[in-house]
């Protein structure tokens, strides 16, 4: 049992550059989340997805899209990268989207825009 | 619109002795509590969450913190701190308006020392 693992680890773009982070989670779980993570702010959400078929905006979606593959998966792509979105990224999953649901978060991936 | 309030970036401290790290909240509806650890290049993790009840919540590790719905306030302790609790610790917030979206405060810096 992974739990919610996220590829890649590390990642450097120049700007302009696109990526997608990936995301799966395998405790059937319902609802899915992308936070990045900057000194001192804590995380702020990006995105996140209820339940399969939705995607809702966060606190800072601008310059981000999301795509829901399927239950398990969760993607963030980055269309034009810049140094602004040099971050942590995590995403997590919970059972459902209800306060009472512990999220679990993955290990995150290091990006950096150069 | 919720936002947490950490009012510490760092607390050093040496082992075994007890801590207080300090959480504030502002919400204009029932809200609910969490604590989150995040180990060195680690996910975080739940250490404790505070939904209904019991206004002291019992976590992992030995942490405990305690509602004060007149001061605002969710502050985590623990009476003997080990070189393992060396960690960022996170307060979060979520309200029955938020759904299972979390606002995070800043972050604490827990440094222990032998």
């Amino acid at each position: 049992n992974a739990g919610v693992t996220q590829t890649p680890k590390f990642q450097v773009l120049k700007t302009g550059q696109s990526m997608t982070l990936q995301c799966a989670q395998d405790m059937n779980h319902n609802s899915m989340y992308w936070y990045r993570q900057d000194p001192g702010m804590g995380l702020r959400l990006i995105y996140y997805s209820a339940s399969e078929g939705t995607t809702d905006k966060g606190e800072v979606p601008n310059g981000y899209n999301v795509s829901r593959l399927n239950k398990r998966e969760f993607s963030l792509r980055l269309e034009s990268a810049a140094p602004s979105q040099t971050s942590v990224y995590f995403c997590a999953s919970s059972e459902g989207p209800s306060p009472y649901n512990e999220q679990f978060f993955g290990p995150g991936t290091r990006l950096t825009v150069l | 619109a919720q936002s947490v309030t950490q009012l510490d970036s760092q607390v050093p401290v040496f082992e075994e002795a007890p801590v207080e790290l300090r959480c504030n909240y502002s919400s204009s509806v029932s809200v609910y509590l969490f604590w989150y650890v995040q180990y060195p290049n680690q996910g975080l993790q739940l250490l404790l969450k505070y939904l209904s009840g019991s206004t002291l919540v019992k976590g992992i590790n030995g942490f405990e913190a305690e509602f004060n719905k007149s001061q605002t306030s969710f502050h985590l302790r623990k009476p003997s701190v080990h070189i393992s609790d060396t960690a960022e610790y996170f307060c979060a917030v979520s309200d029955r308006d938020a759904g299972n979206m979390l606002t995070f405060g800043g972050g604490t810096r827990l440094m222990v020392k032998p």
